[in-house]
């Protein structure tokens, strides 16, 4: 079983619509998480991180953790066609640099 | 500023053939890794260098490859011979030395995409 799970999709979904992305993980001694967006032929540019359990808000985006269910979420609102791309969720454990990443899910918006 | 350089881009060989890969990081950042990242998943790390100390290699196959960081600046990894299972992205990153058990943004390069035939 691998660390952290993710489903590769690909999620298609309408232009505006809301999408939510979601990971699963066994090691309880993650403490950060992030989200990760990676378009085609580039490197992965990070959209958020979160310290242990709670919310944290950007923009249209907002990314959840609840690490009594060992599961995160990202959700985007009013999503648009410049937001298809790879999500990649990562997490690592306190006092690490290394991140242990997910599959990646491929987010397809149509105009 | 500018971002993670990473040179080539794009690299065929044919499988036996050796081929390296440059990263030059952002200027400050002392920490750097090298990622590879297989077709539909996520990057996994191969070695981790804090200034030219490679603090964590133990993900990386040391029978066929190498890195190096001289200077503790730019790196280089190499692979000698290259199997066909070896085409992936190899993807750089660097990050600075923040607080203690903090975690320290990691800013990822464009990544060499190669090919062995």
């Amino acid at each position: 079983q691998k660390e952290v799970e993710q489903d590769p999709g690909p999620l298609s979904v309408p232009e505006g619509a809301i999408v939510s992305l979601n990971c699963t993980y066994s090691n309880s001694a993650f403490q950060y998480f992030m989200w990760y967006r990676q378009y085609s032929r580039k490197g992965p540019e990070l959209l958020m991180y979160t310290y242990s359990s709670g919310n944290k808000e950007d923009g249209r985006f907002t990314a959840q953790v609840d690490k009594s269910s060992k599961y995160i979420s990202l959700f985007i609102r009013d999503s648009q066609p410049s937001d298809s791309a790879t999500y990649l969720c990562a997490m690592t454990r306190t006092g690490f640099q290394k991140l242990v990443f997910g599959t990646g899910t491929r987010l397809l918006v149509s105009p | 500023e500018a971002g993670v350089v990473q040179s080539p881009r794009y690299k065929i060989i044919e499988k036996k053939q050796p081929v390296a890969f440059w990263c030059n990081p952002i200027s400050g950042h002392n920490t750097l890794y090298w990622y590879r990242q297989n077709l539909g998943q996520g990057p996994e790390l191969l070695i981790r260098y804090e200034n030219e100390e490679a603090v964590d290699d133990s993900q990386l196959p040391k029978d066929r490859f190498s890195a190096e960081r001289l200077k503790g600046v730019d790196s280089t990894l190499k692979i000698q011979p290259a199997e066909l299972g070896d085409s992936a992205v190899y993807l750089c990153a660097s990050s600075s030395l923040g607080a203690s058990g903090a975690y320290n943004e990691q800013f990822f390069g464009p990544g060499t995409r190669l090919t062995v035939l």
